[in-house]
């Protein structure tokens, strides 16, 4: 099963300023990740898949990064509807699928 | 619109079982894979398992395996997930969220409301 470690656990910043978010696999996932919102009472919701490619609907300020084992979700600007919960998720080695732990992402 | 319509809350005793149901709408159910996936209070998100609502196979989390089952009814365009010998672990919103493409890509892109379901003695 692959493990992915997300890092920080908590991400305490001001709107505006830039949020990244880390998400490691614990073996090569190549390029499927996704990562997913969730605000508190919501289910998740796609924001990113294939490690860097936007869902529809997402806004530009979201983007995501990197291949094999490490990767990066950036929201270059908070807003203050971004202040949630995110998620990675690997769809490469199943089953399981499997999800990381997860970052909050809180207002400072 | 997409929309997945999820059952509602349900408390149940240790050692019984619980079915969850998802009415999907929208567009057209047999086309795309469904998935459940469940999150304990205050916890991450876990995969339990797939229906292709087509032929309506499965593929189970290894965890759940002899616990869950998944089935779907085409002529009401929902699906069901079953989880038997129920724990207090077990308690979790549990969503169904359906796949983005028309075939298995395990990439999530409509999700339920969720349904709470609670194990208590």
């Amino acid at each position: 099963e692959i493990v992915l470690t997300q890092s920080p656990a908590t991400l305490s910043l001001s709107p505006g300023e830039r949020a990244t978010l880390s998400c490691r696999a614990s073996q090569s996932v190549s390029n499927y990740l996704a990562w997913y919102q969730q605000k508190p009472g919501q289910a998740p919701r796609l924001l990113i898949y294939d490690a860097s490619n936007r869902a529809t609907g997402i806004p530009a300020r979201f983007s995501g990064s990197g291949s094999g084992t490490d990767f990066t979700l950036t929201i270059s600007s908070l807003e203050p509807e971004d202040f949630a919960v995110y998620y990675c998720q690997q769809r490469s080695n199943w089953p399981p699928l499997t999800f990381g732990g997860g970052t909050k992402v809180e207002m400072k | 619109q997409v929309q997945l319509v999820q059952s509602g809350a349900e408390v149940k005793k240790p050692g019984a079982s619980v079915k969850v149901s998802c009415k999907a709408s929208g567009y057209t159910f047999t086309n795309f894979y469904m998935h459940w996936v469940r999150q304990a209070p205050g916890q991450g998100l876990e995969w339990m398992g797939v229906i292709n609502p087509t032929g309506g196979s499965t593929t189970y989390a290894q965890r759940f395996h002899g616990r869950v089952t998944m089935t779907r009814d085409t002529s009401t365009s929902t699906v069901y997930v079953d989880l038997s010998s129920l724990r207090s672990d077990d308690t979790a919103v549990y969503y169904c969220a359906r796949d983005r493409n028309t075939y298995d890509s395990r990439i999530f892109d409509y999700w339920g409301r969720g349904t709470l379901v609670t194990v208590s003695s």
